[in-house]
């Protein structure tokens, strides 16, 4: 089945460091893929969608110089989030559907836990 | 029973028992449904899925029902058991490849 790997799985760092996470579809091409938080007890919150080889498309309310997304190849989509603070702690998926159309199922990463000091 | 907590609604269920968990969408349009099930510290895991022109699917152990005219989708587990416990959601595909648009989500509570 398809398999979209997250890494890290964890990152514990200091208020304005820079963190990268990665999304991989291991096993499809995906031109798109979708990142999404999660806070505690709540629900997944679309960020961002991820378009390889042009510019990301982002949510209402979320800063595209905070949370910078590249998307250079078909199966690697990056995340940065920029000069991180503690109100950016959170659970960050990633998702990407195989191709085949829209009635297929999207699938997800298993998350990094982001924990800024 | 069903509890509402600060942010998530919990089911708890006894093991071996048929659990059901509901989900109302937001949108009459959406074509395509997915429910999704959430471990502690892991990614949402595919479950089972319907498309728009289905009412009834079923899976190993799971049935999902679609009621259009309310906006409606229910879960159903059959034979719940302690490694169903986790957190699940709906998602509907608004239009297209678009991204999913998930539920609010629900834990289920698996009593031994």
């Amino acid at each position: 089945g398809a398999v979209v790997s997250q890494h890290p799985s964890r990152v514990i760092c200091k208020s304005g460091t820079s963190v990268k996470i990665e999304c991989r579809s291991l096993d499809f091409q995906a031109t798109t893929m979708f990142w999404y938080r999660q806070f505690p007890k709540q629900s997944l919150m679309l960020m961002a969608t991820s378009n390889e080889g042009s510019k990301a498309t982002y949510e209402q309310g979320v800063e595209k110089d905070k949370f910078l997304i590249n998307h250079a190849s078909l199966t690697l989509s990056t995340l940065t989030v920029t000069s991180a603070h503690p109100e950016d702690s959170s659970f960050y998926i990633c998702s990407a559907r195989p191709p085949g159309g829209f009635d297929q199922p999207q699938h997800f990463g298993d998350g990094t836990r982001l924990s800024i000091l | 029973g069903e509890s509402v907590g600060l942010h998530l609604p919990t089911l708890s269920v006894q093991e071996g028992d048929n659990s059901i968990i509901n989900c109302a969408y937001s949108n009459s349009a959406s074509d395509y449904f997915i429910w999704y099930k959430q471990e502690s510290g892991k990614g949402p895991q595919f479950i089972i899925d319907i498309r728009s022109n289905m009412d009834k699917r079923q899976g190993q152990r799971v049935t999902v029902l679609l009621n259009k005219t309310v906006k409606h989708l229910s879960l159903q587990i059959a034979a719940t058991q302690p490694g169903d416990s986790a957190v699940y959601f709906c998602a509907e595909n608004l239009a297209g490849n678009t991204p999913l648009v998930f539920g609010k989500g629900t834990r289920l509570s698996v009593i031994a």
